[in-house]
């Protein structure tokens, strides 16, 4: 029931591209996505309902393909402030309003 | 607008003894969502009420954890007779759920948390 995120963990140097997958078994209503800090409470990014959807924020976008059940998170030119642990959420179609969140992916942005 | 608020912040307990987690929503939020994270490890969902009703417990333990969210109050996770594996930083999260163009958004705020120690 978990989301399945990839890859675990990166490393970019700043100014890089970095790419974010989450993908679940189920049918998906909406994805949704969030970043942590180390020792704070997550932050919401964004949220995709309609599949192929796509949204951005700043240099932080994402797409829905919802006949696959995978959504991409894309960071363009990297900043330090970046740097944190991102999770997916996904709703299911049978369970709306529940958000099960994935494992998540350590992004670290080095000078 | 004051954000979700959680207290306390810092939770210390000696085995056996309860643990009281509080949750105050944002103002006009009626879901509330309540989420454990062991330390290098994601969230995982506990339980999701709305005012005065669970609505899914399935993340719950079945002993010793329970949770409510009076009319009036804040919502609280009540842990009984913690053990040293209860420690992890426990976030609640409020959201309002809204319609647009046919779609429902559940956008979620989460409080700064509330992590327990069992000693």
């Amino acid at each position: 029931q978990q989301p399945v995120q990839s890859p675990q963990a990166v490393i970019l140097r700043e100014g890089e591209d970095a790419v974010i997958n989450c993908s679940s078994s189920k049918a998906l209503y909406s994805v949704h996505w969030y970043r942590q800090k180390h020792g704070e409470a997550p932050v919401f990014l964004m949220i995709l309902l309609k599949g192929g959807e796509q949204k951005g924020h700043e240099k932080i976008s994402a797409s829905f393909n919802e006949k696959k059940q995978q959504s991409s998170l894309y960071l363009t030119a990297s900043q330090l402030s970046y740097s944190g642990t991102y999770f997916c959420g996904t709703e299911r179609k049978t369970s709306y309003d529940k958000v099960i969140f994935g494992p998540g992916t350590s992004l670290s942005v080095i000078p | 607008n004051a954000g979700v608020m959680q207290n306390p912040r810092h939770l210390v307990r000696r085995r056996g003894q309860e643990a009281r987690l509080r949750c105050s929503p944002m103002k006009g939020h009626s879901h509330v969502y309540w989420y454990r994270q062991l330390p290098e490890e994601g969230l995982k969902f506990m339980v999701y009420l709305q005012k005065e009703n669970i609505i899914d417990e399935s993340g719950m333990p079945k002993e010793r954890f329970s949770a409510e969210f009076p009319k009036e109050g804040p919502s609280i996770l009540r842990i009984q007779q913690v053990v040293r594996g209860d420690s992890a930083a426990y976030f609640c999260a409020s959201s309002l759920v809204w319609a647009s163009g046919g779609s429902s958004y559940n956008e979620q705020f989460f409080g700064p948390g509330t992590r327990l120690t069992v000693l």
